[in-house]
């Protein structure tokens, strides 16, 4: 079965600082996609980030980026120069592919604070 | 431009109670998805539904039912509510592509005492 593990349930950093929270899954699939999600105190869910995993290439948004390690299954998201803003929770997760449906996986998550 | 909008936000419950939660997408999606959130847990997946008229169990279904209603409309109901089921629900949606993300709608947080 897939699984996804966030080994860190919290982590900080000092505003600009860089952040690394790291993401490991298991899955026996060469093609998969990942996602981290941020969940700021409002409770809404909201994408950072992609990976395919037939790329390469690590995805970056802005401050944004990710590691992405296919052999060994790890899928790391570094945030620079660190911001108030960037405060909240951040979950790692693996889109699988099931009997026509996408659906997808999510790790625990990571609490990140930042602090001024 | 609405994306998924989950009512109600807030609810609380005595135990045995029952209570239905509504979820709708503006954004024809074929997919929608219940998850529940819980502490040192992540989301975990409830139900889904690839179409309108389709749905399966996912994680974590027991205690729980639903309805795909129509292209739009996702609902999730409590027969008989228990205190476990004190959680954050969420309703989310994707688009067609096997790299498209979930768009989640802001969550319930239900109480059951």
């Amino acid at each position: 079965a897939q699984t996804v593990t966030q080994s860190q349930p919290e982590m900080s950093v000092q505003e600009a600082e860089t952040v690394t929270l790291s993401c490991t899954y298991d899955t026996s699939e060469s093609d998969y996609y990942l996602f981290w999600y941020k969940q700021p105190p409002s409770r809404q869910m909201i994408l950072v980030i992609r990976q395919e995993a037939y790329k390469q290439q690590n995805a970056t948004e802005n401050r944004f980026s990710v590691n992405f390690q296919k052999a060994a299954k790890s899928f790391s998201l570094k945030i620079s120069d660190s911001q108030l803003g960037d405060a909240a929770m951040y979950f790692c997760a693996y889109k699988m592919f099931s009997g026509g449906y996408n659906k997808l996986i999510f790790g625990a998550g990571t609490r990140l604070a930042v602090h001024p | 431009n609405a994306g998924v909008t989950q009512t109600p936000k807030f609810q609380v419950l005595k135990t045995g109670q029952s209570m239905t939660l509504q979820c709708a997408q503006d954004m024809n999606h074929n997919s929608m998805y219940w998850y529940r959130q819980d502490p040192g847990m992540g989301l975990r997946l409830i139900y889904y539904s690839a179409s309108e008229g389709t749905t399966d169990k996912g994680e974590v279904p027991n205690g729980y039912n639903v309805s795909r209603l129509n292209k739009r409309e996702f609902s999730l109901r409590l027969e008989s509510a228990a205190p476990s089921q004190t959680s954050v629900y969420f309703c989310a949606s994707s688009g067609p592509l096997d790299s498209s993300p979930l768009h989640f709608g802001n969550g319930t947080r239900l109480t059951v005492t």
